[in-house]
Parts: structure tokens; C-alpha cells; sequence
């Protein structure tokens, strides 16, 4: 149980276009899921925590205008960079709660690697 | 002071040692604590949570939290190769936030 997929798991785009990643709970529902970046060999870096039905509350320094957070359903948040660039490169990582838990632990999709060209 | 401290490593242990993990947290409001570990090129995966003094076991994994310490710990016994990765401990606080560390490395030599 508890699993959590992320669609796509690779993509190439080229600078200016954007991106949706797709975030999804498979088999709970998740009223809190959030979204990291994760740059080789450094730690995780949160950066917004997105709630069913209402909007994201953004890291400080995250751009929300640039990376549109949407949490339409108990079970799919999706992350959309829009025109991206070079330095959007990274490893993004969705993680979701399931509802309920008293103790919030985080169950993590399997990330998407974004190289902008 | 980060709120979240491990030491980065690596850690090198032989196999079938114990592998013994550390965290320290600076919010004495913190509820539950976890461990994840990451191998390289992954994502994290929970490997167990504990929010009660005291020891908790899973399988060859023993979390353990001292609240008045601040300290919370993760031992693997009988440690495999395939125990080498990344270990990140995380908080989760009264006031709604997690928090991870930076992880610490950990290789177990065959």
C-alpha cells in the first residue's frame, strides 16, 4: 500500500516551454501532497506544500508564477513549469500524505528528471 | 542551527555490522520522526516513523527516540550491501511542518 507514481518519469524540453508533471496517490487519498527539487548529491529542497482544493503555499524563494501547482483531487496534484529554462534542471519529487494519518508520514513518487536543453 | 542535523559521512561499516545513524532537532515541539533512505538517482522511501520515547523495531531496523535528548537514531543490524544509500531523518511539527536533514551516507563494505 501506500504508493505514489509520477508521470513523466524523464522529459526533455527545450527552454521556453513548460513542463506538467503529474503527481498521483494510487491506492489513498492525499488532502497534503508537496513538491521538491533535488539538485546531485544534495538534500531534499521543499518547495511548496499543496492542499486539495485550495492553492499551494509556496517556499520562500520559489517562484509560484513560475512553477503552477495545481491539487484538484484527493488523489493528483500536478506540477507545471512554465518556460522553462537551463537552470530548471533537476530532479522534482512529489510526496503525499495519507489522509487521517496521525503521524504524517510522507510517501514519495518516484521523482521526474527535467533536462531543458 | 539547522533544525534537522545528521552527520554526512560516510559511514563505512563491514557487512553483517550494525550501521548506527544519528539525528539531532532543535523544535521540542516536534511530534513524529522518520527515517528514509534514498539510493543514488532514487527517491526517498520510508523506512519507519516513531513518535513515542523509546525503541521501535522493524526487521533488521530499530528507530530510536530520547525527547529530553532531542536525539533520534536508526540502527541496522546485520547490514548488507544493499543497505548502502542515503539515510534522511525527518520531523514533523505541531506546527504542520516537515523537515529533512541532509542525510547521511552510508556504504557497507562485502
Amino acid at each position: 500500500g501506500a504508493v505514489v507514481s509520477q508521470h513523466p518519469s524523464r522529459v526533455i524540453c527545450k527552454s521556453g516551454t513548460s513542463v506538467k508533471i503529474e503527481c498521483r496517490s494510487l491506492d489513498f487519498q492525499a488532502t497534503t501532497m508537496f513538491w521538491y527539487r533535488q539538485f546531485p548529491k544534495k538534500s531534499l529542497m521543499l518547495m511548496a506544500t499543496s492542499n486539495e482544493g485550495s492553492k499551494a503555499t509556496y517556499e520562500q524563494g520559489v517562484e509560484k508564477d513560475k512553477f503552477l501547482i495545481n491539487h484538484a483531487s484527493l488523489t493528483l496534484s500536478t506540477l507545471t513549469v512554465t518556460s522553462a529554462h537551463p537552470e530548471d534542471s533537476s530532479f522534482y519529487i512529489c510526496s503525499a500524505i495519507p489522509a487521517g494519518t496521525t503521524a504524517y508520514e510522507q510517501y514519495f513518487g518516484p521523482g521526474t528528471r527535467l533536462t531543458v536543453t | 542551527q539547522k533544525e534537522v542535523e545528521q552527520n554526512s559521512g560516510p559511514l563505512s561499516v563491514p557487512e553483517g555490522a550494525i550501521a548506527s545513524l544519528n539525528c539531532t532537532y532543535s523544535d521540542r515541539g516536534s511530534q513524529s520522526f522518520f527515517w528514509y533512505r534514498q539510493y543514488s538517482g532514487k527517491s526517498p522511501e520510508l523506512i519507519m516513523f516513531i513518535y513515542s520515547n523509546g525503541d521501535k523495531e522493524d526487521g533488521r531496523f530499530t528507530a530510536q527516540l530520547n525527547k529530553a535528548s532531542q536525539y533520534v537514531s536508526l540502527l541496522i543490524r546485520d547490514s548488507q550491501p544493499s543497505d548502502s544509500a542515503t539515510y534522511l531523518c525527518a520531523i514533523h511539527t505541531n506546527a504542520g511542518k516537515s523537515t529533512f536533514g541532509d542525510g547521511t551516507t552510508l556504504t557497507v563494505k562485502p
